[in-house]
Order: structure tokens, then C-alpha cells, then sequence
């Protein structure tokens, strides 16, 4: 299986100000036939099912606030929150879609410091 | 927009089935893929399997052989059975949607159900 591993657990970033979180693979995620990374990050609120948020490590899906961007190739990959918001409290995951048993990170809990 | 909703028994003894239906509305179940995916605390995000809307199937090896996945188009549901199980299966089970109509991300998910296995 192809293990993914989320940095940090969690963190805490006062509102405005930049969030970035780190995922690593443990296999390659991009198919080079075709140059696409087969990487998604999604995000998690309390109570709620998890949402993707970037799909292909930097495609922002329809209705993503711009703030959020994915970035990355191969086995390193980051999210990147440029200006954290109260809404944007959550959990947020990794996940390969390159080869099955798909897989996920373990989570980032982003807070509000 | 699609929508997708799970609905089963919240409980379930140990040894026994679990059984959850996931029914698809505001858009077609044809052409897709459909997963079910599990969360606990332990595990994290656990993919499970997942099925075609012709009827075909692929599971994660890790349930060692303990799950059936179908789908009936005419009802627009698809449908995830465990069994035997264990309190290790205590989680809450989403299903979801391939974006694309490939097997790509997770593009729509239920808002999941929580099962417990307990005596």
C-alpha cells in the first residue's frame, strides 16, 4: 500500500496569516505517460463529511476560495492556506488516487492560535 | 446537484452484518463509480471498496474477504455489506462519488453513518 504522512498533526495559526501543511508519499504519485499527479487534499469540518478541496496536487475545485492551493510532484506535496480564516478550522487530508487500496494521510488539525 | 445519503442500522452485534444502503439523488448513478469509506478514530480515512454501476466491484484487501458491494441503477442505490464483524469496524461509513466517471478523487460524499458494534 502506498503510505501517506501528513506534517504537522496539527497546528495553530492566528487568522490571516499563512497555513501550510505537508504531505509525503511513499511511492510516486504522478503517472509520467500522461503528467498528471493523482494526488487530493480535502478538508474536513467538525460534524461534517470531508470536501475536496484540490484534486491532481494543484487543481482547485469549482467554488474553492482562492486562498487555498496545493503544490507539489512526485512524493512531496504541501497545501498551502495563504490567509487563514475562522471557517477554514477543520481537518484536512491527503489522498492517493494513484493506485488502489487508495489511500489517505492521517489528518492535520488546523486551529485558530 | 447529486446528493448521496446512508442509511442502516446503528447497531450491530459482533459476528453479525453490517448492511448500509447509499442512495444517490439530484443526478445520475450511471457512468460513475461509488465507494464506501469508513472513518474511525483509530484508523483514520479507510477506503473500502468500491462499485461500477454495471455491477463491477474491487475491495480492499485489507477486510480479508468480509465485504460485498452491489448496485441497483432502477432504484439509484448501491449498497455495502460486512460481515463478519468486529468492534475494530466500529466507524462512521460514507459513501462517496468518483469524480469524472473515473477512478479518480472523491468529488461528492454522503454526509456518513455512524455504526457501532457492540453486544
Amino acid at each position: 500500500d502506498i503510505v501517506m504522512t501528513q506534517s504537522p498533526d496539527s497546528l495553530a495559526v492566528s487568522l490571516g496569516e499563512r497555513a501550510t501543511i505537508d504531505c509525503q508519499s511513499s511511492h510516486t504519485l504522478l503517472y509520467t505517460s500522461i503528467n498528471k499527479t493523482y494526488l487530493a487534499w480535502y478538508q474536513q469540518r467538525p460534524g461534517q463529511p470531508p470536501k475536496v478541496l484540490i484534486s491532481w496536487a494543484s487543481t482547485r475545485e469549482p467554488g474553492v476560495p482562492d486562498r487555498f492551493s496545493g503544490s507539489g510532484s512526485g512524493t512531496d506535496f504541501t497545501l498551502t492556506i495563504s490567509s487563514l480564516q475562522a471557517e477554514d478550522v477543520a481537518l484536512y487530508y491527503c489522498q492517493q488516487f494513484y493506485r488502489t487500496p487508495w489511500t489517505f494521510g492521517q489528518g492535520t488539525k488546523v486551529e485558530i492560535k | 446537484q447529486v446528493q448521496l445519503q446512508e442509511s442502516g442500522p446503528g447497531l450491530v452485534k459482533p459476528s453479525e452484518t453490517l448492511s448500509l444502503t447509499c442512495t444517490v439523488s439530484g443526478g445520475s448513478i450511471s457512468r460513475f463509480y461509488w465507494s464506501w469509506i469508513r472513518q474511525s478514530p483509530g484508523k483514520g480515512l479507510e477506503w473500502l471498496g468500491y462499485v461500477h454501476y454495471t455491477g463491477g466491484t474491487h475491495y480492499n484487501p485489507s477486510l480479508n474477504r468480509r465485504v460485498t458491494m452491489s448496485v441497483d441503477t432502477s432504484k439509484k442505490e448501491f449498497y455495502l455489506r460486512l460481515t463478519p464483524v468486529t468492534a475494530a469496524d466500529t466507524a462512521v461509513y460514507y459513501c462517496a462519488r468518483h469524480a469524472s466517471e473515473h477512478l479518480y478523487h472523491f468529488d461528492r460524499w454522503g454526509q456518513g453513518s455512524l455504526v457501532i458494534v457492540s453486544s
